[in-house]
């Protein structure tokens, strides 16, 4: 699986969009980007994923570059409830048998009143 | 339907001592996984079985071990505890339907792990 690069920490205002970066520049043609958070004491929660489209769901929006080797997620308005560190994970088509995730460290993102 | 739930939520063992945390998947879900995290290595896969066999293990000693029942419930083990197996152990359950693109994985609130 590609490696991704995030930045550690971002923080958002209340109400505003909140848009987090990820690079994947060694990412391969079968390699989807997905999205999971983590709030603070739970398990880790998936919030989209994609391949080469934009996708949008009722969480977020995930913007991926032409060239695949970076995108971003779009949280249209934050809350404080959407503090919690995000996961940008790469990885190929779920082949039968394979459900690893890998994760990195993630954006620390939070949500200033 | 009912979330990933995990059992005991917290745990406080010693060293040397042996633990066996329970994990039980979303009904209907057949791929149960395992990870530790820790604030130095962060999150990392343990194993993954599915159908009571394990499918995918990842870079952990032998102390660590589990399995899965005919009902899809698993239980992972770990055996001489060390004071850096402190952790939260968590439990992620997939749908795993045959050629679907991604089986997205939902994930339990976690064991949190103090060894002494």
């Amino acid at each position: 699986d590609a490696k991704t690069t995030q930045p550690p920490s971002m923080d958002c205002a209340e109400g505003r969009a909140a848009n987090l970066p990820c690079n994947h520049s060694t990412i391969s043609g079968n390699e989807y980007v997905y999205w999971y958070r983590q709030i603070h004491s739970q398990g880790p929660q998936y919030i989209i994923h994609g391949l080469k489209n934009n996708e949008t769901n009722e969480m977020a929006s995930l913007i991926i570059t032409e060239d695949r080797k970076s995108s971003t997620l779009i949280l249209p308005h934050a809350t404080l409830r959407d503090t919690a560190v995000y996961y940008c994970i790469v990885r190929s088509t779920s082949n039968f048998g394979n459900e690893k995730l890998t994760f990195g460290t993630g954006t620390r993102l939070t949500i200033i009143p | 339907k009912a979330g990933v739930t995990q059992t005991p939520r917290y745990l406080i063992k010693t060293r040397g001592q042996q633990v066996t945390l329970s994990c039980s998947p979303i009904s209907g879900h057949r791929s149960v996984s395992w990870y530790q995290q820790t604030p130095g290595q962060g999150l990392q896969f343990l194993f993954e079985y599915f159908s009571e066999t394990q499918r995918n293990k990842g870079n952990f000693p032998g102390r660590f071990s589990g399995r899965q029942f005919s009902n899809s419930r698993s239980e992972m083990n770990v055996s001489t505890l060390e004071l850096g197996d402190s952790a939260l152990y968590l439990c992620a359950s997939s749908p795993t339907v045959v050629g679907r693109v991604y089986n997205e994985q939902f994930f339990g609130p976690g064991t949190r792990l103090t060894v002494l």
